[in-house]
C-alpha cells in the first residue's frame, strides 16, 4: 500500500511569512499533484510535476519534486489570507495511471 | 475551460430513499472518477470510469451503482444508504486515465447528509 505523509499537519502563521510543506513516501510516483481545498469544496489542482528534480514555480509558489520521485515540497513565499486551505499532494501509481494515492493533508491558516 | 460540475450541491435523503449524484464535464476527457471524502479526511477512490467502460471499484458496497452514460456524464446513484454514508462526494476527470501521468480535475462536491 502507497502512503503519503504530509508535514506539517496544521500550520498557522500571519501574512508575509514563508512556509514550506513536505510531502513523503517511500514509494516511487510517475507524477505528483498538488491541489489546494476550501471546505465544502472540491480540491483545485495548482500544478502537476512529472520528472525527478522539477522546479515549477507559480507566483509564490514554488514546487518540487524529488529526485527519486517518492517526495516533494510546497514553498509559499510571502504569504497572503487567501493562501488559507487544506493542501493535498497526491501521487499517481506507476502501474495505474488512474489511482491517486492522496497526502494526509497540510491545513494552513493565513491571519493579517 | 477546466470545469467540471456536479448537482446537486447538497441532497439530504433517508435510508430508504433512492437518489443519484450527476457529474458532467466538456473537456473531452474520457477518464471520470468517484470520490468519497469524510470530514478532515483525504479523498478516497470510490470508480474509476475509462473510456466509459468501469475500470476500476474499489470494493464499493453496492448500494453505490455509477454509470457512465456517455463520455461526458456519470451518475452516481444511491439506494438503502447508511447515516455513514454521510459525506462530500466528489467527481473528477482526467484526459485518459492512462499512460504514464494524467492529471485529474475535481468538481465542487455533493454535499450528501443521510439520516
Amino acid at each position: 500500500t502507497q502512503l503519503l505523509e504530509q508535514s506539517p499537519q496544521f500550520l498557522s502563521i500571519q501574512e508575509g511569512e514563508n512556509l514550506t510543506v513536505y510531502c513523503n513516501s517511500s514509494s516511487v510516483f510517475s507524477s505528483l499533484q498538488w491541489y489546494r481545498q476550501e471546505p465544502g469544496e472540491g480540491p483545485v489542482l495548482l500544478v502537476t510535476v512529472v520528472t525527478g528534480g522539477e522546479v515549477k514555480k507559480l507566483k509564490r509558489l514554488t514546487f518540487q519534486f524529488g529526485d527519486a520521485r517518492k517526495d516533494s515540497s510546497l514553498h509559499i513565499t510571502a504569504a497572503q489570507t487567501g493562501d488559507t486551505g487544506l493542501y493535498l499532494c497526491a501521487g499517481a501509481d506507476t502501474g495505474t495511471a488512474s489511482k491517486l494515492t492522496f497526502g494526509t493533508g497540510t491545513r494552513l491558516q493565513v491571519t493579517l | 475551460d477546466t470545469e467540471v460540475t456536479q448537482t446537486p450541491k447538497h441532497l439530504v435523503m433517508g435510508m430508504t430513499n433512492k437518489k443519484s449524484l450527476k457529474c458532467e464535464q466538456h473537456m473531452g476527457h474520457r477518464a471520470m472518477y468517484w470520490y468519497k471524502q469524510k470530514a478532515k479526511k483525504p479523498p478516497e477512490l470510490m470508480f474509476v470510469y475509462s473510456y466509459e467502460k468501469l475500470s476500476i471499484n474499489e470494493s464499493v458496497p453496492s448500494r453505490f451503482s455509477p454509470e457512465c452514460p456517455n463520455s461526458s456524464l456519470l451518475n452516481l446513484h444511491l439506494h438503502a444508504l447508511q447515516p455513514e454514508d454521510s459525506a462530500l462526494y466528489l467527481c473528477a476527470s482526467s484526459p485518459q486515465g492512462q499512460g504514464y501521468w494524467d492529471t485529474q480535475y475535481f468538481g465542487p462536491g455533493t454535499r450528501l447528509t443521510v439520516l
